[in-house]
């Protein structure tokens, strides 16, 4: 079985600049979730997905940050524009359905901002 | 507010000795304990669970220990090996305020080192 897919694995960017982040879930897990781990925290929830619908944008910085999942499958994470502090791991996790507890998590991209 | 913390930033112990892993958590709501282990350069994989019912979890050499009136939990490994060296995550699983979602919060993890 093929794992959450996250391209790209590394990017940088200078301030400003606008970036986007792919993720493909594992074949027929419903929910999807983009995680943003600063250097020395744990992940954070940015946004969550079941099937195309958000469940949970409580914690996505909506005047930057946008995040679709247009027919339910693999999803986009838009910065624009990009500031500093968003130098951070970009992760992706999938989960069979929501509220299943065990999460699969994709290798994240590494967000540099300059 | 950290609802879940790992106060040990790093932990180092020799090859066929016990780790011990330790979280604390605030939130009394939190009925599900998850630790996730994450090489570096990977994303965190799961390792084990255990539910509030429970107070304890075993899977082969790992072992996961709740104790819910400390609201404490720890994850033993036994024997410890050089491959476990990596960041260990704990996470809890909760409904948020609003009873909207149900999700993980995860502390900021620690990093095992176990030397040969």
């Amino acid at each position: 079985e093929a794992g959450v897919a996250q391209s790209p694995r590394y990017k940088i960017i200078e301030k400003r600049q606008s970036v986007a982040f792919w993720c493909n879930p594992i074949s027929g897990h419903a929910t999807l979730y983009w995680y943003q781990q600063i250097l020395g925290q744990g992940p954070k929830l940015l946004i969550q997905f079941q099937n195309n619908g958000v469940v949970d944008d409580s914690q996505l910085p909506k005047d930057r940050f946008s995040a679709e999942r247009l027919k339910g499958v693999d999803s986009t994470l838009k910065i624009q524009p990009a500031k500093l502090e968003d130098s951070a791991v970009y992760l992706c996790a999938s989960s069979q359905a929501w509220g299943a507890d065990e999460q699969y998590f994709g290798p994240g991209t590494r967000l540099t901002v300059t | 507010d950290q609802q879940v913390k790992q106060n040990s930033p790093s932990l180092s112990v020799q090859e066929g000795r016990i780790s011990i892993l330790n979280c604390d958590y605030t939130n009394s709501m939190f009925d599900y304990f998850l630790w996730y282990k994450k090489y570096p350069a990977e994303g965190p994989t799961f390792l084990i669970s255990i539910s509030s019912i429970k107070d304890k979890n075993e899977d082969g050499r790992f072992t996961v220990f709740l104790n819910k009136s400390a609201k404490h939990l720890s994850l033993h490994i036994v024997p410890s090996q050089p491959g476990d060296s990596a960041v260990y995550f704990c996470a809890a699983s909760a409904w948020d305020s609003g009873g909207s979602n149900y999700k993980l919060t995860f502390g900021k993890g620690t990093l095992l080192t176990v030397n040969p």
